[in-house]
């Protein structure tokens, strides 16, 4: 994960506070995802951008918006932190092979452990 | 239903056994499988990703993948105690230019 970093690394915040959350790239990636981990659920995705200014929601967005206004950066803001937001979050890049060979391989960055009390 | 199911384990083997994890998918749609390997309080690593029907080898991984059974498995030969971790397979669908997880499965290997 040398070219993707997160910030924070953790955060302890209170419910009903913003909270934003940054994955930064250096690999000039096309797509990039925000994803959450919880026991017992593995990796849900939260949104993901496929390209400046194209986001699209994943399955458990309720609560989360996005922002990518460079390729390199993308945001991901609890507008109204909740207990039930409490994760792991991860960030992750790709970069489909043109031609449409049908793999996609994701690379994950070191996670960002965010509580919420 | 989950889309990618996974038992959660822990599957133990003993320090040089064949460690079999595996995935079956419910999504016929679904193109490629990765597995990928997670160290307790790490970020997930890919080892490796199949498109095709059979065995895909490197090093001591094998995956396999049966499109008309909808599974997926990874065998890792010689395992080793560093092999112990978290593996999650994942797969992708065009629609959605996104990979599902399924939820990890445990594998703990004993010296």
């Amino acid at each position: 994960d040398a070219g993707i970093t997160q910030s924070p690394r953790h955060k302890v915040t209170e419910t009903g506070t913003p909270v934003t959350l940054r994955c930064h790239q250096t690999e000039n990636h096309r797509y990039m995802y925000w994803y959450r981990q919880d026991p017992g659920h593995g990796l849900r995705l939260i949104h993901y951008s496929y390209g400046v200014k194209d986001t699209d929601k994943g399955e458990v967005s309720d609560g989360y918006s996005v922002s990518r206004s460079k390729t390199e950066d993308f945001l991901l803001t609890l507008e109204s932190a909740t207990s039930s937001q409490t994760s792991v979050y991860f960030c992750a890049i790709s970069d489909p092979v043109q031609g449409g060979t049908g793999y996609n391989e994701q690379f994950f960055g070191p996670g960002t452990r965010l509580t919420v009390l | 239903q989950k889309e990618v199911e996974q038992n959660s384990g822990p599957l133990s083997v003993p320090e040089g056994a064949i460690a079999s994890l595996n995935c079956t998918y419910s999504d016929r749609g679904s193109q490629s499988f990765f597995w990928y390997r997670q160290y307790s309080g790490k970020s997930p690593e890919l080892i490796m990703f199949i498109y095709s029907n059979g065995d895909k080898e490197d090093g001591r991984f094998t995956a396999q993948l049966n499109k008309a059974s909808q599974y997926v498995s990874l065998l890792i030969r010689d395992s080793q105690p560093s092999d112990s971790a978290t593996y999650l397979c994942a797969g992708f669908y065009t629609g959605r230019r996104a990979l599902t997880f399924g939820s990890g499965t445990r594998l703990q290997v004993q010296p």
